[in-house]
């Protein structure tokens, strides 16, 4: 079965909403990195959290790695944060992705 | 720091055409990762080396697929006789060590279309 799933699998905001994008990882993760996609673009990384909470600018992640979930926050959204936001586990060394959650702001 | 670089950053093929994918990981970063990123399947592990020997090639399909980490400067992905299936991007990372504590930073990717 899929080792990580994300939801929602899609979401739409209007510009100044929050987001809360959720990730569930069925394997002990000892890392778990957010990562942003923008269309047709590379894959940046966002976060590195493998459990507590972190925050970046408006971002911030919670994961509890004992109940094997992690969220996304995006706060005060802006349209140039429509992408894909894709969340991912290290099982050993190699990152196991889940599907993502496609995110478009509206203005 | 110019990141990871990867060449072509589009490479279209005629099936049964080879082609060959080029990385350069950040300087200094001992692991390099493949992946390949397809609608269907999402995003998945292909290989790994570190310090340049090949550790893990789990991912890779058993024909047709090849991977070399020549010298620390460059990795290449090679498809022999290219099928349309292989149409995907393409990705490459690298991190300062293996493990997992260790972030992966990603390249900008190759879209390879065979058509």
């Amino acid at each position: 079965g899929q080792q990580v799933q994300q939801s929602p699998a899609s979401l739409v905001l209007q510009e100044g909403e929050n987001a809360e994008l959720q990730c569930n990882f069925s394997s002990t993760a000892t890392q778990l990195q957010w990562f942003y996609q923008s269309p047709g673009g590379s894959l940046v990384s966002l976060l590195s959290n493998p459990s507590g909470t972190k925050h970046t600018g408006r971002l911030t992640s919670t994961t509890v790695t004992k109940e094997r979930r992690s969220s996304l926050h995006i706060s005060s959204s802006q349209t140039t944060d429509s992408g894909t936001y894709l969340c991912a586990i290290v099982l050993g060394y190699k990152l196991t992705f889940g599907t993502g959650t496609s995110l478009l702001v509206d203005p | 720091n110019a990141g990871v670089i990867q060449t072509p950053r589009h490479k279209v093929t005629g099936k049964g055409q080879e082609a060959t994918l080029w990385c350069e990981p950040i300087s200094g970063h001992s692991a390099v990762f493949w992946y390949r990123q397809t609608i269907v399947q999402g995003l998945e592990f292909l290989t790994y080396f570190r310090n340049q020997a090949p550790i893990d090639d789990s991912g890779m399909p058993k024909e047709r697929f090849s991977a070399q980490m020549p010298n620390q400067s460059h990795s290449t992905l090679k498809i022999q006789s290219t099928q349309p299936q292989d149409s995907a991007v393409y990705l490459c990372a690298s991190s300062v060590d293996w493990g997992s504590s260790y972030e992966q930073y990603f390249g900008p990717g190759t879209r390879l279309t065979v058509l």
